[in-house]
């Protein structure tokens, strides 16, 4: 099977930069998704790896190593509005999909 | 574009009860999924479907069952409530060529009690 693991919480100060740690363990997948969840919202996409390397979207960027099994998703400039719970997730060849347990994200004045 | 609804937005259901979650889609997407959310976990998918008539089982398929018979629409059944249903359930969407963006519903708290 697939398993997914993240840091449960992670608490950062307006303006700062924070980073979200994925690793995973699975025999094969697509590529590595973030996605962002407010309290009482929908998961909405941030950021997609298919190949090693970082993806640049904005204040967000994604990084993917396959050798290490592991991403991270990295937020500058935090705002208070970041303060949210971020998941990463794995996709499959099948077309299906499995996600972390999710890290909440505090932002501080 | 709507993009993806989900109907009801809450329900309280009794054990043994059966109802329906409705989702629908109006971007023409293939690939259409459900996913419950459990208080401080992330997303387990239930079952997803690459096409009209085509259905498959995702991570928790126990007591759900799918149809496809629209592009538009992917509803939910619920054969016989029982506690440990209650969740959050959400819908998403995406085209098939893509490995990228789901779109997701609002979603549907459900209480079984």
């Amino acid at each position: 099977g697939q398993s997914l693991e993240q840091p449960s919480e992670v608490t950062a100060v307006e303006g700062a930069i924070v980073q979200i740690n994925c690793t995973y363990q699975t025999s094969g997948f697509y590529g590595l998704s973030w996605y962002q969840q407010h309290d009482g919202g929908a998961p909405t996409f941030l950021s997609y790896n298919a190949l090693d390397g970082l993806e640049e979207t904005g204040r967000f960027s994604s990084f993917l190593s396959r050798s290490d099994s592991y991403g991270y998703l990295l937020l500058q400039e935090l705002q208070m509005k970041d303060s949210a719970s971020y998941f990463c997730a794995l996709g499959n060849y099948g077309q299906n999909f499995v996600f972390g347990p999710g890290t909440r994200l505090s932002v501080l004045p | 574009n709507a993009g993806v609804t989900q109907t009801p937005k809450f329900q309280v259901l009794k054990t043994g009860q059966s109802m329906t979650l409705q989702c629908a889609q109006d971007m023409n997407h293939e690939y259409m999924s459900w996913y419950r959310q459990d208080p401080g976990m992330g997303l387990r998918l239930i079952h997803y479907s690459v096409g009209a008539g085509i259905t498959d089982q995702g991570e928790v398929p126990n007591g759900y069952n799918v149809s496809r018979s629209t592009t538009e629409d992917f509803p939910l059944r619920l054969l016989s409530a029982a506690p440990s249903q209650t969740s959050v359930y959400f819908c998403a969407s995406k085209p098939s060529g893509s490995q990228e963006t789901q779109y997701f519903g609002p979603g549907t708290r459900l209480l079984v009690l």
